[in-house]
C-alpha cells in the first residue's frame, strides 16, 4: 500500500525560504520508472506542478518557479525534499506530494496515482 | 507551456444525470492526459489516465474519451458521492492541470 505525507511549517514570513518534506512508503525510489513530484493548490484555485525527481535523481522543475526550487532525495529515508526560496504571499497554498506511474523512458508521459494529504502552508508576517 | 482549457467552468446536474467535461490543450498532446476528481478539504484522485483507462477501483460509470488536442470526461449516471471539482492534466511535456470544473448539485 502506497502512502505519501507531508510535513512542514505552516506559517513562513515573507521572503523566508520553505522547507518541505514528503514521507513515504510502500515503493522504493529506487525502482525504475519511479518518481515523487510536488504539487500546489492555493484556496479556492486550481492545481499548479512544481517539480519531479525520478529514481536515477534526474529532476524536473515548473519554469516559472524554476529559480526558486530545489527538489532532492534520500532512498534511504524514503523521503524527498522541496525546498522554495524568497516565499511571498501569494505562495498561500496546499501543498501535496505525489507519487509518478510511467514510462521507464521517456520523462514525462505518466500519471500521478498516488497523493499525499497535503499540508497547508501560509505566508505572512 | 502547454494550456488546458476545461469547459464548463462549473455545471449544475441531477442525480441521474449523464454528465460531460471537455479539456482542450492548446497543442496535440497525443493521449497523455489524465482526469482527477477532488471533494472539498481532500487530495486529488485519479480517476482516468492515458485519455480513457480507468484508474483502479474506479466504478465504470466514469469515461473519458478523445486525442490530440480534445478529451472528454463523460460520468454516464451522476451518483450522490460525484458531486466534485474535476481536473484534467497533460503529461504529454511536463505536467499541466486546467482550471477544474465543479459538479454541482441541481
Amino acid at each position: 500500500q502506497i502512502t505519501l505525507k507531508e510535513s512542514g511549517p505552516t506559517l513562513v514570513k515573507p521572503t523566508q525560504t520553505l522547507t518541505l518534506t514528503c514521507t513515504f512508503s510502500g515503493f522504493s525510489l529506487s525502482t525504475n520508472g519511479v518518481g515523487v513530484g510536488w504539487i500546489r493548490q492555493p484556496p479556492g484555485k486550481a492545481l499548479e506542478w512544481l517539480a519531479l525527481i525520478y529514481w536515477d535523481d534526474d529532476k524536473r522543475y515548473s519554469p516559472s518557479l524554476k529559480s526558486r526550487l530545489t527538489i532532492t532525495k534520500d532512498t534511504s529515508k524514503n523521503q524527498v525534499v522541496l525546498t522554495m526560496t524568497n516565499m511571498d504571499p501569494v505562495d498561500t497554498a496546499t501543498y501535496y506530494c505525489v507519487h509518478r506511474l510511467g514510462s521507464l523512458i521517456v520523462r514525462y508521459h505518466d500519471r500521478f496515482d498516488y497523493w499525499g494529504q497535503g499540508t497547508l502552508v501560509t505566508v505572512s508576517s | 507551456d502547454i494550456q488546458m482549457t476545461q469547459s464548463p467552468s462549473s455545471l449544475s446536474a441531477s442525480v441521474g444525470d449523464r454528465v460531460t467535461i471537455t479539456c482542450r490543450a492548446s497543442q496535440i498532446i497525443s493521449s497523455y492526459l489524465n482526469w482527477y476528481q477532488q471533494k472539498p478539504g481532500k487530495a486529488p484522485k485519479l480517476l482516468i489516465y492515458a485519455a480513457s483507462s480507468l484508474h483502479s477501483g474506479v466504478p465504470s460509470r466514469f469515461s473519458g474519451s478523445g486525442s490530440g488536442t480534445d478529451f472528454t470526461l463523460t460520468i454516464s449516471s451522476l451518483q450522490p458521492e460525484d458531486f466534485a471539482t474535476y481536473y484534467c492534466q497533460q503529461s504529454y511535456s511536463a505536467w499541466t492541470f486546467g482550471q477544474g470544473t465543479k459538479v454541482e448539485i441541481k
